[in-house]
């Protein structure tokens, strides 16, 4: 079946400008997770969604970070006035949550660069 | 202290060997750990889970558990050159959903 899609797969941004990146998780999967990927590091987490509830947003770095997903499906992280410091690989994660097990499938990701 | 520590290496094994990659956690709730397999500029692909105390086998991957220790292995035997990527583990803390990961080991299988 169809794994998890994001688009764009790379984005360049000027600096100020406000982005937005879509996902696509697995159809049927009721959690979904957006992560940033620097270079060398693993993927650092941001928000976590059950279908259309936000139930974690902890790991937004900052109030300039948004993201929804208002019918439970299909969510997009939008970050206001780029910055710099938010050239990064955006990875989108989703994962069934149906009884005990709790694998989670990443999209291809997007990659941002902010000029 | 990071809650998933990983050496983040490279580890270098000639091709054919056993390269044994681990993982350390700081929570020692945690249930679920997970190994991911990524490719230098692709995402994260998951490629073995364990949440029992033990031994997990798949193919030429091993996954191994020791709560008590709170460390978590990968075993990928008759490594092979198209093994060299880096490999994220990540564990699922006490009370949490959300998997932590650590930074990665770089591992290097040359011919």
């Amino acid at each position: 079946g169809a794994g998890v899609s994001q688009s764009p797969r790379y984005k360049v941004a000027k600096r100020g400008q406000d982005v937005a990146l879509r996902c696509d998780p697995i159809s049927g999967h009721v959690s979904l997770f957006w992560y940033q990927q620097a270079l060398g590091q693993g993927p650092e987490f941001l928000t976590y969604f059950q279908n259309e509830a936000q139930l974690d947003k902890s790991g937004l770095p900052s109030d300039r970070f948004f993201a929804e997903r208002p019918e439970g499906s299909v969510s997009t992280l939008k970050i206001q006035r780029t910055q710099q410091e938010d050239s990064a690989v955006y990875l989108c994660a989703s994962r069934e949550d149906r009884g005990r097990f709790h694998e989670q499938y990443f999209g291809p990701g997007t990659r941002l660069t902010v000029t | 202290q990071k809650e998933v520590e990983q050496n983040s290496g490279p580890l270098s094994v000639p091709e054919g060997a056993i390269a044994s990659l681990n993982c350390t956690y700081s929570d020692r709730g945690s249930q679920s750990f997970f190994w991911y397999r990524q490719y230098s500029g692709k995402s994260p692909e998951l490629i073995m889970f364990i949440y029992s105390n033990g031994d997990k086998e798949d193919g030429r991957f091993t996954a191994q558990l020791n709560k008590a220790s709170q460390y978590v292995s990968l075993l990928i035997r008759d490594s092979q050159p198209s093994d060299s990527a880096t490999y994220l583990c990540a564990v699922i803390l006490g009370g949490s959903y959300i998997p932590t990961f650590g930074r990665g080991t770089s591992l290097i299988v040359h011919p």
